[in-house]
């Protein structure tokens, strides 16, 4: 079935160091993809997504390219933040016609960053 | 507008008793879909709902039932409540179940405890 490999966390940072979670996908058709970030004792809110090859999703200094060739979704942030701590989630999504509309989620990473 | 509303935000319940949750979707949205999220297993789909009807369900035994109104709330229920139901339930709406634009938003979840 279809999955999500993401990177193990948990990491930690410096503030205004580069950021990278790794996540990569096995799917039998072509997905969309998403990262979700988690705060503290809340829900999960949309960061990005991207939804057919080469699209490159970004949103509040991070970004991620859907490619097709490594079936790959790496995030990215070039200077984090402190209020950037959070856990993040990989997921995907099939969208065939007349298949299931659930998202598949990766472990999540959680990332700490430090002052 | 509002988001998605999940009540109550935290349960604690004995094993072998039932339990229903709630959650009201963002105005206009049909879709609502419900999560199981648990620091072993990670985020797991449960099952979708679109005008009032079970489009999807994910694999979780029959003790896990949902419903949903005519106004798009829905609620699900656990019977015979188990230590291992013991999760963070979350509940995501969409516009609706079959366009690939479609965005999952997410509520706060309903932490349960079961003891």
């Amino acid at each position: 079935g279809d999955s999500v490999t993401q990177m193990e966390g948990p990491v930690t940072l410096s503030e205004e160091a580069f950021l990278t979670i790794n996540c990569t996908y096995t799917a039998t058709g072509y997905p969309s993809l998403f990262w979700y970030v988690q705060y503290p004792g809340e829900g999960l809110q949309l960061l990005l997504k991207a939804t057919k090859a080469d699209d490159k999703g970004s949103n509040k200094g991070f970004e991620a390219t859907y490619r097709k060739e490594t079936t790959s979704f790496h995030l990215e942030k070039g200077s984090v933040q402190v209020s950037d701590s959070a856990v993040y989630f990989c997921a995907l999504r099939m969208d065939s016609s007349g298949s299931a509309r659930q998202l598949t989620f990766g472990s999540g990473t959680q990332l700490t960053v430090l002052p | 507008k509002a988001g998605v509303t999940q009540t109550p935000r935290y349960l604690i319940k004995t094993r072998g008793q039932q339990v229903t949750l709630s959650c009201s979707p963002i105005s206009g949205h049909r879709s609502v879909s419900w999560y199981q999220q648990t620091p072993g297993q990670g985020l797991q789909f449960l099952f979708e709902y679109f005008s009032e009807t079970q489009r999807n369900k994910g694999n979780f035994p029959g003790r896990f039932s949902g419903r949903q109104f005519s106004n798009s709330r829905s609620e699900m229920n656990v019977s015979t409540l188990e230590l291992g139901d013991s999760a963070l339930y979350l509940c995501a709406s969409s516009l609706s179940a079959g366009l690939s634009e479609n965005i999952q938003y997410f509520g706060a979840g309903t932490r349960l405890s079961v003891l």
